[in-house]
């Protein structure tokens, strides 16, 4: 198996415009996770989906971001409009079942926004 | 609200030596934890899963162990090589939750 799947793996974009960034899960995982990786705040949950439904978004920032996931093999993050402070790196990870496995991570995206 | 801490932030030495990595966390209701590598610029690994219900796991050279009424976990790499240099990161997975709570990770350093 290819592993989770990430593009792009870097972005560079003005302060205002909109991002997306795209994971394509393992095949047959079932759940999907968005997280945010910075220095000060190290790494956090964003989002995650269970059979392609979002189960719990409380990490998500602000309404400037939006994920969705309209296959079991596809989901994007969108950041509009985006903000220099949304500079992160952003990882999907995927697993299947239930809490006792264990999630596999994508290589991120480095997202700059200038 | 669940906090993992990883102490040391920082950690350098020789090849060859044993060495132990340190992950607290405060809540002890968790369905399991996890430890990571991840390599500058790169995903995460998952190097060893430890259900709430066991003591330890091995895995090659690395041997994790988790004390879930003291809030602590601990990751042992033996005979340490330059190759393992990496940060290691570990994550709680809260009962009742898919969350995992990531600590801030140990950057550790084997120097030839």
């Amino acid at each position: 198996d290819a592993g989770v799947i990430q593009s792009p793996r870097h972005e560079v974009t003005e302060m205002g415009q909109e991002v997306t960034l795209r994971c394509k899960p393992i095949s047959g995982h079932d759940y999907l996770f968005w997280y945010r990786q910075t220095m000060m705040r190290g790494l956090e949950l964003l989002i995650y989906f269970n059979n392609n439904v979002p189960i719990d978004d409380s990490g998500m920032p602000e309404d400037r971001f939006s994920a969705k996931m309209p296959n079991a093999s596809f989901s994007t993050l969108k950041i509009q409009p985006s903000e220099p402070r949304d500079s992160a790196v952003y990882f999907c990870a995927s697993s299947w079942g239930t809490s006792y496995n264990e999630q596999f991570f994508g290589p991120g995206t480095r997202l700059t926004v200038l | 609200k669940q906090e993992v801490t990883q102490i040391p932030a920082a950690l350098s030495v020789p090849e060859g030596e044993n060495l132990v990595l340190n992950c607290s966390f405060t809540d002890s209701a968790i369905y399991n934890l996890q430890w990571f590598r991840q390599d500058p610029g790169k995903g995460l690994t998952s190097l060893l899963l430890i259900q709430s219900s066991q003591r330890e796991q091995t895995s090659g050279r690395l041997n994790a162990s988790l004390d879930k009424s003291s809030g602590r976990s601990t990751l042992y790499i033996a005979a340490s090589q330059p190759g393992d240099s990496a940060t290691y990161l570990c994550a709680v997975r809260q009962g009742g939750s898919e969350k995992l709570v990531f600590g801030k990770g140990t950057k550790l350093t084997v120097n030839p």
